[in-house]
């Protein structure tokens, strides 16, 4: 009964290829969020999507594409992969509604090694 | 400036201590807070809100100053599957769901 589930858990790839991550939820949430976690750790974030539109987009390169096929679903695929990509990427999902911010659940991490 | 900013540690402390976490914010807008915990190599969980008021669950005590535009988090009797990180996270309201995470404090409880 995972909450949100991410694929794959780990991540190992050249530089200059092109990789998808997946995200699904279960908890019937209406947004999802993509975050990037450095070796700072300092958690940021990327991309969300609230009933499959993008709301937030912060700046990031455009050599990665979110893709929300429907609500239960936020992928990111990331194309000419860098060095500067390696980290380790969540997923989140959460209710927001009448313009509250409820609890964000996240899943347990894709850890990005670009070599 | 950064939204969130928190002294990152590391705190080292023995079990039963009690610990406290502050951290400040910079847009006075802000309209929610949180703590979320991120356990090493996990990802991060909500502990509790915190509400103007102050609020309490368990050993664990949050406090808000508007004013000041501060956030603490006492942790009394302090356990050693409390080790963590603990994430100070504020919603400015502006954007829907876009929550801004402070860079954490790290906490270790020895035995």
């Amino acid at each position: 009964d995972t909450a949100v589930s991410q694929t794959p858990k780990y991540l190992v790839t050249q530089m200059g290829n092109d990789k998808s991550i997946k995200c699904e939820q279960n908890l019937g949430h209406d947004t999802m969020y993509w975050y990037k976690q450095d070796s700072k750790k300092f958690l940021k974030i990327m991309f969300s999507y609230n009933n499959k539109e993008l709301i937030i987009n912060e700046t990031v390169p455009n050599r990665f594409s979110p893709k929300s096929p429907d609500k239960a679903h936020l992928n990111l695929h990331i194309n000419s992969l860098e060095l500067g990509d390696s980290a380790v990427y969540f997923c989140a999902s959460s209710q927001v509604t009448g313009g509250s911010t409820d609890t964000q659940y996240f899943g347990p991490g894709t850890r990005l090694t670009v070599l | 400036r950064k939204e969130v900013e928190q002294d990152p540690g590391p705190f080292n402390v023995p079990e039963g201590a009690t610990v406290a976490f502050n951290c400040t914010y910079s847009n006075s807008a802000s309209q929610s807070f949180f703590w979320y915990r991120q356990d090493c190599r996990k990802e991060p969980k909500l502990l509790m809100s915190v509400y103007s008021s102050g609020n309490e669950d368990g050993r664990f005590t949050a406090q808000l100053n508007r004013a000041s535009q501060y956030i603490s988090l006492l942790i009394r009797d302090s356990k050693l599957s409390d080790s963590a990180t603990y994430l100070c996270v504020v919603n400015r309201g502006s954007t829907l769901g876009r929550l801004y995470f402070g860079r954490g404090t790290q906490l270790t409880v020895w035995p």
